[in-house]
């Protein structure tokens, strides 16, 4: 079964300090990756999204993610982050073929920003 | 302006009562789909329609059911088969395909006692 894992559960960090979170994807020919935002008791926002091409992926809000191949990684990254960055991140895979055709998701990385 | 509404914010119910979401979007997407939210469990895949009148089980659809009369309209029936139906329920839409992104209600929190 496809699946996407998000190495960290937690991720404390200064504000203004870089940040840098976690995910990787089951290994699969085609592969479309997304990174969503949830705010408390709120839907899913989306950061940005990768389909194909340069592998660096910018988006809102500030944050970027580099789709790696090899290490079938798409981490997400803000070189500043705010005290309103505090919020769950979910990375997401869409699959081709076979099972449901919705979208995969990690467990969530919930960011905390300490002043 | 455009977008996916849920109803209700937050709903109570008693063990062995069906009970019905509400999800309607105005974004003119084809296909749409409910998601269950648990504390460290991301979102897990119930239900989502490709097009009116035809909808998939995903993979958690046990004890739920769904209909799709309508291209704006999904509402999903949590019965009283379904074990443990306390949790976060997020609708989202898209356009058909896969490249698409989702777009999410702001969901409904149930809460089964």
């Amino acid at each position: 079964a496809q699946s996407v894992t998000q190495l960290d559960s937690q991720v404390p960090v200064f504000e203004e300090a870089p940040v840098e979170l976690r995910c990787n994807y089951s290994s699969s020919v085609s592969v479309y990756l997304f990174w969503y935002v949830q705010y408390p008791n709120q839907g899913l926002q989306l950061l940005l999204k990768y389909l194909s091409g340069s592998t660096l992926v910018k988006g809102i809000n500030g944050f970027e993610a580099e789709f790696n191949k090899s290490q079938t990684s798409f981490h997400l990254r803000k070189p500043s982050v705010h005290i309103s960055d505090t919020a769950e991140y979910f990375c997401a895979a869409m699959y081709s073929g076979g099972g449901a055709d919705g979208l995969t998701f990690g467990k969530g990385t919930h960011l905390i920003i300490q002043p | 302006d455009g977008g996916i509404t849920q109803s209700p914010k937050y709903l109570f119910r008693k063990e062995g009562q069906n009970v019905t979401l509400s999800c309607e979007q105005n974004l003119n997407h084809d296909a749409m789909y409910w998601y269950r939210q648990d504390p460290g469990q991301g979102l897990r895949l119930i239900y989502y329609s490709q097009i009116v009148n035809d909808f998939q089980k995903g993979d958690i659809a046990e004890g739920y059911s769904v209909s799709r009369e309508k291209k704006e309209s999904f509402p999903l029936t949590v019965t009283s088969a379904q074990k443990n139906p306390t949790a976060f329920y997020l609708c989202a839409s898209s356009k058909t395909g896969r490249s698409y992104e989702q777009y999410f209600g702001p969901g409904t929190r149930l809460t089964v006692t």
